[in-house]
């Protein structure tokens, strides 16, 4: 069935540097890719996402890549903070025929940024 | 415009015991979702509604049921709780396809 791989499952890196989480989906067919940051005890929300017809975006200190032929998307963070610390959650949309959708979450990266 | 509002926050319950969760959106969003998040597992999908009136099942929907019996509101019920149903539990809206989800602020609810 569809699935979403995500890793690392855990990540530490010291105040400054650059951190990098990896995604892979099964379905051809999604298209639309979004990141969601969950800080502890909070709800996850929507930091960048990006559509099967881009192949980078970028926000700032965050950006997304997308490799639509290896199936996989990537999240940047550049001069983390230690705000930045928090679960990661990387999600891929794929259409239904019955004009719903599923998102299909990976299982998180919990990122600790070091000061 | 308070966004997506889930009641209550906490709550413990027996086994065997049932109990609504509801999830209210403010955004005239026709798309909204129920997830239980457990450690180590991302977020899975329970059941969903495309509209008014209409639910379909998720990933994980047994054990639970759900209404849509107005556009804002979202109902997830537990007719006998179960301790495999101790989780946290979300709901999401969206105002139509490939526009992202928003999320409500959570429910806990632990069965004894």
């Amino acid at each position: 069935g569809e699935n979403v791989e995500q890793h690392p499952s855990t990540l530490s890196v010291q105040e400054g540097d650059s951190a990098v989480i990896k995604c892979t989906y099964s379905d051809s067919a999604s298209n639309y890719f979004p990141w969601y940051k969950q800080e502890l005890g909070k709800r996850p929300q929507l930091i960048i996402d990006i559509r099967s017809n881009v192949g980078e975006k970028k926000d700032q200190r965050i950006a997304v890549t997308l490799n639509k032929t290896a199936k996989h998307f990537s999240l940047h963070i550049t001069e983390t903070q230690p705000e930045d610390s928090a679960v990661y959650f990387c999600a891929a949309h794929t259409p239904r025929m019955d004009s719903s959708y599923k998102l299909i979450f990976g299982s998180g990266t919990r990122l600790l940024v070091r000061p | 415009n308070a966004g997506v509002t889930q009641t209550p926050k906490f709550r413990v319950l027996k086994t065997g015991q049932s109990m609504t969760l509801l999830c209210a959106q403010d955004m005239n969003h026709e798309y909204m979702y129920w997830y239980r998040q457990d450690p180590g597992m991302g977020l899975r999908l329970i059941h969903y509604s495309v509209g008014e009136g209409t639910t379909a099942k998720g990933e994980v929907p047994d054990g639970y049921n759900v209404s849509r019996l107005k556009k804002q509101n979202f109902l997830l019920g537990l007719e006998s709780a179960a301790p495999s149903q101790t989780s946290v539990y979300f709901c999401a809206s969206r105002i139509n396809s490939n526009q992202p989800q928003h999320f409500g602020d959570g429910t806990r609810l632990s069965i004894l």
